[in-house]
């Protein structure tokens, strides 16, 4: 079983809109960590932002913020006034288990953005 | 901060011979790294756990006969693809996690892109 699902393959956003790309996890952990990751045409893969599993506010970076559902499971990425520059592949991870060395995560199939200008 | 580096960031190289990929954590210091394979329009797939002063660990199906993988310091793993073949080619990217239980994320490398002929 899949144990992060992004359900959209691609999104168009109008430059300056917000959009929401959606992701659900699979576990059984009672901790666990949540990230999202944009990577561009070069490669590189980019933090962007963390949401624990206990963390009760839900986490916000600049125009990023984390709609973390922890019922639903579902831990989805908005970002708001998007620009050109936001164009590029986003995976949501997954680390299972409390902080620790050797955890590693498990990546979506990723959603890639596209923003019109 | 948390600058990884990678080298070679891109190679060529004919089917039968041996490739060497670094990782290096630029500005700290990492007890684990870990390896992963992009193939195109997929997602990162976890190839192994390379701990400093350790054997690596690696995810089912991936033969650590073919791809070595050595940590020699808490700055530096390195991958060999050894004996590479054309389904060999793909994108390889390292990430490191920083020495210390407050760190929430792995610090990942600009990839390299291995083509073999």
């Amino acid at each position: 079983a899949q144990k992060i699902t992004q359900t959209q393959p691609g999104m168009f956003v109008q430059e300056k809109e917000a959009v929401t790309l959606d992701c659900t996890y699979d576990t059984s952990d009672q901790s666990y960590g949540l990230f999202w990751y944009k990577q561009p045409s070069s490669g590189e893969m980019i933090f962007l932002i963390y949401q624990g599993s206990y963390d009760e506010q839900n986490a916000t970076e600049g125009r990023y913020s984390l709609n973390f559902q922890k019922a639903r499971k579902s831990a989805n990425l908005v970002i708001s006034a998007s620009q050109l520059g936001d164009s590029a592949m986003y995976f949501c991870a997954m680390r299972e288990g409390p902080r620790n060395y050797g955890q590693n995560f498990v990546f979506g199939p990723g959603t890639r953005l596209s923003v019109l200008p | 901060g948390a600058v990884v580096s990678q080298h070679p960031s891109r190679v060529i190289c004919k089917s039968g011979t041996s490739v060497k990929i670094e990782c290096r954590s630029l500005d700290f210091q990492a007890t684990t790294m870990f390896w992963y394979r992009q193939f195109p329009k997929q997602s990162l797939m976890l190839m192994a756990t390379s701990n400093e002063g350790s054997k690596a660990t690696y995810e089912q199906g991936v033969e650590k006969d073919k791809f070595l993988i050595n940590h020699a310091s808490l700055t530096l793993s390195t991958l060999t693809v050894t004996s590479a073949h054309p389904e060999d080619s793909s994108f390889y990217i390292c990430s490191a996690l920083p020495q210390g239980a407050l760190q929430e994320t792995q610090y990942f490398g600009p990839g390299t892109r291995l083509l073999v002929l």
